[in-house]
């Protein structure tokens, strides 16, 4: 059956740090990745996804993931964080039969 | 209107109280969602609608009643709902509800915030 961790509930970084919130998938076939944000109050907004060829994916808003099959994992990255990226992060794997992470929140220290 | 809207945005009911969620989709889709969003729990997946057909019900109890009277609509009806119940519900669609292919990113609403009293 297909699932997904997200190993940090909380993360906590300084503006203009970097992040990287980390994914790991259990999938039985080649798998559908998805990165969404969820702001206060808000519905699940899409950041990137990963259906197959290159294993870098760009998204919106200046995030990137990687997927590492060997490690079973979709990283999310961004380089330097702005205050408005604090939000709820979730990760996801499938198709029509979506499974979320149970979410990492991000606080964005001035 | 544009995306994926959802009304009301919030609600307060009481157990013994009747009352429905309106999903709407503007986007051409063919598949929508109901998911259920607790505090410090993942998305539930509820139910699934493909064509207007039910394609997926997770155990879901029978008070929570869904209806999908075409591709664009998406109604879940609610009676007799416990405090527990009390969540934030979220409508999704996407392009087709089938396993595989690129069509199925699911488009969010941003939920009914639904308090049972």
């Amino acid at each position: 059956a297909q699932s997904v961790t997200q190993p940090d509930i909380h993360i906590t970084v300084s503006e203009g740090a970097s992040l990287e919130l980390r994914c790991n998938y259990s999938y039985g076939a080649t798998p559908y990745l998805f990165w969404y944000v969820q702001s206060p109050g808000q519905g699940l907004q899409l950041l990137l996804k990963y259906f197959s060829g290159d294993t870098l994916v760009q998204g919106i808003k200046g995030f990137e993931a990687e997927f590492k099959r060997s490690q079973s994992s979709f990283n999310l990255r961004k380089p330097s964080v702005h205050w408005s990226d604090a939000a709820e992060y979730f990760c996801a794997v499938g198709a029509g039969d979506m499974r979320f992470g149970a979410g990492t929140r991000l606080t964005v220290k001035p | 209107e544009t995306g994926v809207t959802q009304t009301p945005r919030h609600l307060v009911m009481g157990m013994t109280n009747k009352k429905s969620l309106k999903c709407e989709q503007h986007l051409g889709h063919n598949a929508m969602y109901w998911y259920k969003q607790s505090a410090k729990k993942p998305l539930e997946l509820m139910f699934v609608y493909n064509f207007k057909e039910q394609t997926e019900n997770n155990s879901v109890p029978s008070r929570f009643s869904p209806e999908c009277p075409n591709s664009s609509h998406l109604f879940l009806h609610l009676h007799t709902l416990q405090p527990e119940d009390s969540a934030l519900y979220l409508c999704a669609s996407s392009q087709d509800g089938a396993s595989g292919g690129a069509g199925n990113e699911q488009f969010f609403g941003p939920g009914t915030r639904l308090t049972v009293l």
